[in-house]
């Protein structure tokens, strides 16, 4: 299995940009997490997904943030317009069954905004 | 709001030195209890993890885990380490009050110097 994967790895835009991190989740797997790492902050849930269903966004910081899961394999999380104060390191998690089950992260997307 | 602290921010080990993480939550209710761990240039991976029983759990690499009611503590053990567990280390928790959600800790980084 190829594990979760993100794209892109790296992105660097202006501010005021729009910006559309992807994930795809491991086959079979029912939940799906995005988290936001920065250093003040941490690691921090911002929506969960379970059968391509928004459980939780109470994590999702604004209104600028959006999160889709249109089928099971993919995902995206945008953000418009993108501000500075957005960089951090973006990662998506795929579970079989809920929070409580093991959650696979992929690499990351590690987010630059000037 | 459940909160995870993990005071150790960074430590540095010569190989073959015990090693103790600390973790402490906030919840006083039944929770879940999760370490995940980082090793450079690759993703979080989980480590171990607590639900119920007896409350020494142990896990992957030789790592160990023990919960403790009482000081709503997850501290995480290895008695020997070795330069390849120089990594980053997280402790999480989840709860019946926060059951979408797995509160992570701002991480603890493990340095193992020969």
């Amino acid at each position: 299995d190829a594990g979760v994967i993100q794209s892109p790895r790296h992105e660097v835009t202006e501010m005021g940009q729009e910006v559309t991190l992807r994930c795809k989740p491991i086959s079979g797997h029912n939940s799906l997490f995005w988290y936001r790492q920065t250093m003040m902050r941490g690691l921090e849930l911002l929506i969960y997904f379970n059968n391509n269903v928004p459980i939780d966004d109470s994590g999702m910081p604004e209104d600028r943030f959006s999160a889709k899961m249109p089928n099971a394999s993919f995902s995206t999380l945008k953000i418009q317009p993108s501000e500075p104060r957005d960089s951090a390191v973006y990662f998506c998690a795929s579970s079989l069954a809920g929070v409580v089950d093991t959650q696979y992260f992929g690499p990351g997307t590690r987010l630059t905004v000037l | 709001a459940q909160s995870v602290s993990q005071h150790n921010h960074h430590v540095i080990l010569s190989e073959a030195a015990s090693l103790e993480l600390g973790c402490n939550y906030s919840y006083g209710g039944t929770v879940n209890l999760f370490w995940y761990v980082q090793y450079p240039g690759q993703h979080l991976q989980l480590l171990l993890k607590y639900f119920s029983g007896d409350p020494l759990v142990k896990g992957i690499k030789g790592f160990e885990a023990e919960f403790i009611k009482s000081k709503f503590s997850f501290n995480l053990r290895k008695p020997s380490v070795q330069w390849s567990d120089t990594a980053e280390y997280f402790c999480a928790v989840n709860g019946p009050g926060t059951a979408s959600k797995l509160t992570f800790g701002t991480g603890t980084r493990l340095q193992v110097t020969l």
